[in-house]
């Protein structure tokens, strides 16, 4: 079973918006990341968020995370044409030595 | 730098026979893991290596196994192939193990199975 839930399965918004994703994971972790996934090929690490850490910035990228709710959510800011992809996040479970990976969010930026 | 390269990118193979696919790391990184990708159950963890030790493993039957040489290239093999077995298997390299940091993949290997 998943650890990690994304929220929505899709996401279709214009170019220039503001695209929101969210995750939910049932146990404990040391730390989540989101990672970025082109029509079937590999995944591109985007952000890595501590477990003691309650907000990250990469460029257009605004990470939070709520261990209380144990959710944390990717903000991508002013969209590209070019953001058109899968997100997933993925979460190390305390004690584990593993990445675990949600299901996924598809997000299309429309031009 | 060059990244994680991961052969045959394409292959086919039929119900019953085995398949080998292989992995190379970036350079100096010492931990390779292996996901396998299908529609219905997204990212699934295979196993992970570390300076030739399996280090991790996911809940895949015996026909799924892997090694680790010495110079941190990866295989893994599938024997006994099954229809449910076609997917896209990534494999992912990081300095340090995975659960410690980001991990860099591969474009993948696409198993067809007729």
């Amino acid at each position: 079973s998943q650890q990690g839930e994304e929220d929505p399965q899709a996401l279709s918004i214009q170019e220039g918006e503001n695209a929101t994703m969210n995750c939910s994971y049932k146990t404990s972790i040391n730390n989540l990341q989101w990672y970025r996934q082109n029509s079937g090929r590999g995944l591109v690490h985007l952000i890595l968020i501590r477990s003691n850490e309650r907000e990250k910035h990469s460029g257009r990228l605004r990470v939070t995370l709520d261990t209380s709710k144990k959710s944390s959510s990717l903000l991508i800011t002013a969209s590209r044409a070019a953001d058109t992809a899968s997100y997933f996040c993925a979460t190390v479970i305390q004690g584990a030595q593993k990445l675990v990976f949600g299901q996924g969010t598809r997000l299309t930026i429309n031009p | 730098k060059a990244g994680v390269t991961q052969t045959p990118r394409y292959l086919i193979k039929t119900r019953g026979q085995q398949v080998t696919l292989s992995c190379s790391p970036i350079s100096g990184h010492r931990s390779v893991s292996w996901y396998q990708q299908t529609p219905g159950q997204g990212l699934q963890f295979l196993f992970e290596y570390f300076s030739e030790t399996q280090r991790n493993k996911g809940n895949f039957p015996g026909r799924f196994s892997g090694r680790q040489f010495s110079n941190s290239r990866s295989e893994m093999n599938v024997s006994t192939l099954e229809l449910g077995d076609s997917a896209l298997y990534l494999c992912a390299s990081s300095l340090i193990g995975s659960g410690a940091g980001e991990l860099f993949f591969g474009e993948g290997s696409r198993l067809t199975v007729l």
